[in-house]
C-alpha cells in the first residue's frame, strides 16, 4: 500500500547516457513533483505537474524532461547525463493547495561516473 | 527572492535537553510554513504545519512574522528524534515548497 513509489532506487551510469526514473502515486492526488537533493542534502524543486499539465519548471537544463502519462504517474527522463547530475531525486505528490502536505517517495540515488 | 534559512547544519543534544531548531524566512507574501523530517532510512515526511497550530511528537513551532521565524521546539528531546529536519515555505500562488538547507539533530543517550 505504498503511497508514492519510485523506480529504480539506485541508478549508476556513465556520463553521456540517457536514463529514466519512474514515479507513481496511489493517493488520488492531482499534483506531482520532482525534487533534487544534492550531496549537501539541499532539496530543490525541479518540476511540478497538475493533472498532467506542467505547472513549475525551475530553470532546469532541458536535458531533463518530465513526462506525465496520467495524473498518477510522473516520470523523469534525463539525456546526456553529466557528473553534476549525481544526486538523490525525490518524487512527491499532494492534493495541490499550498496548505496541503506533500507525500514523498523513497528517492532514487543517481550516480554518474 | 523567497528564501528559507536554517543556520545550523548540526545540532547535538543529550536526551531530556530542550531543543530549538532555527528557521528564518524571507517572503513578500503571506507565508505558509512547514517542518518536514527525514529519519534514517525513511522517506521525507511532514512533521507539522503552521496553519494547523498542532503539536506533533512533542514538537511545536510558532510563526513570528516580526522576526520572520518559524523555529521548531521540543522541551525534552528523545533519542528517536534524531533525524534531518527541513523547514519549508509554500508560495502564495503555487504549491511549490522552498526548503531550507536542513538541520541534522543528534540526540545522545
Amino acid at each position: 500500500d505504498t503511497a508514492v513509489s519510485q523506480t529504480p532506487k539506485y541508478l549508476v551510469t556513465q556520463m553521456g547516457n540517457d536514463k529514466s526514473i519512474k514515479c507513481e502515486q496511489n493517493l488520488g492526488h492531482d499534483t506531482m513533483y520532482w525534487y533534487k537533493q544534492d550531496s549537501k542534502k539541499f532539496l530543490k524543486i525541479m518540476f511540478s505537474y497538475n493533472n498532467k499539465e506542467l505547472i513549475i519548471n525551475e530553470t532546469v537544463p532541458n536535458r531533463f524532461s518530465p513526462k506525465s502519462p496520467d495524473k498518477a504517474h510522473l516520470n523523469l527522463h534525463i539525456n546526456s547525463l553529466e557528473l553534476g547530475d549525481s544526486a538523490v531525486y525525490f518524487c512527491a505528490s499532494s492534493q495541490g493547495t499550498r496548505y496541503n502536505e506533500q507525500f514523498f517517495g523513497p528517492g532514487t540515488r543517481l550516480t554518474v561516473l | 527572492a523567497q528564501r528559507v534559512t536554517q543556520p545550523e547544519k548540526l545540532l547535538s543534544v543529550f536526551k531530556g535537553a530542550p531543543v530549538e531548531l532555527k528557521c528564518n524566512y524571507s517572503y513578500s507574501g503571506s507565508p505558509e510554513l512547514f517542518w518536514y523530517v527525514q529519519y534514517s532510512r525513511q522517506r521525507l515526511q511532514l512533521l507539522l504545519r503552521h496553519i494547523s497550530r498542532e503539536s506533533i511528537k512533542g514538537f511545536t513551532a510558532d510563526l513570528n512574522k516580526g522576526e520572520t521565524s518559524f523555529h521548531l521546539k521540543k522541551p525534552f528531546a528523545q533519542e528517536e528524534d534524531s533525524a534531518m529536519y527541513y523547514c519549508a515555505l509554500s508560495e502564495n500562488n503555487t504549491d511549490k515548497l522552498i526548503f531550507g538547507t536542513g538541520t541534522r539533530l543528534q540526540v545522545f543517550p
